[in-house]
């Protein structure tokens, strides 16, 4: 079965560190891959994507995620965390097929601590 | 950037009534669109999938019956929550998606409370 796994329920950092939240998925073929973030009662909001091409995607507030093919990882990275990042993180796969929908994974609480 | 809303954003209502969630893309047309439920601090599960002018594709263990889905316009769908009960209070977040799109947008979410 098809699958993306977050291994960790909360992440916690100090402000000013750097953060990483993981991402592991099971899915035939290439994937696209995508990260998105919620904050409380509120929809979620896109951070990056990767489609193709170079393995290390840049996207909003400052965040990164490197591809692996190999280890078939998607982790979600930023250099210095800031408090306003707390919230909680979605690693999402959409199988390379048209029509299909968003695999979540079931979400990583990051809290920074200043 | 494309934006999608949800109304209404939170409803209460009592159990045995049917609630009615719309979900409109305001700035692009959407082939297709996504109804998710969310639980307290899980994940985003997918209820169904619906392309414009077409029979929504229902997750297994979805009631079709229960949760009425209709995608008329290329700009909107609503979800109704037919004969509501305590356990269907949720957070329910649609998704849209254009033609040929990778990605797809999320409106804010309906927090539904049924009594």
């Amino acid at each position: 079965a098809q699958s993306v796994a977050q291994p960790e329920d909360q992440v916690n950092v100090a402000e000013g560190n750097p953060l990483t939240v993981k991402c592991t998925y099971s899915v035939s073929g290439n994937p696209y891959l995508f990260w998105y973030v919620q904050y409380p009662n509120r929809g979620l909001q896109f951070l990056l994507k990767y489609i193709t091409g170079d393995n290390l995607v840049k996207g909003s507030y400052g965040f990164e995620a490197e591809f692996n093919k190999s280890q078939t990882s998607f982790h979600l990275k930023k250099p210095s965390a800031l408090v306003s990042d707390s919230a909680l993180y979605f690693c999402a796969v959409r199988p390379n097929q048209a029509g299909t929908a968003l695999i979540f994974g079931k979400g990583t609480t990051l809290s920074v601590s200043s | 950037g494309a934006v999608v809303s949800q109304h209404p954003s939170w409803v209460i209502c009592k159990s045995g009534t049917s609630v009615k969630i719309e979900c409109r893309s305001l700035d692009f047309q959407a082939t297709t669109m996504f109804w998710y439920r969310q639980f307290p601090k899980q994940s985003l599960m997918l209820m169904a999938t619906s392309n414009e002018g077409s029979k929504a594709t229902y997750e297994q263990g979805v009631e079709k019956d229960k949760f009425l889905i209709n995608h008329a316009s290329l700009t909107l769908s609503t979800l109704t929550v037919t004969s509501a009960h305590p356990e269907d209070s949720s957070f329910y977040i649609c998704s849209a998606r254009a033609r040929g799109a990778n990605e797809q947008f999320f409106g804010p979410g309906t927090r539904l409370t049924v009594l």
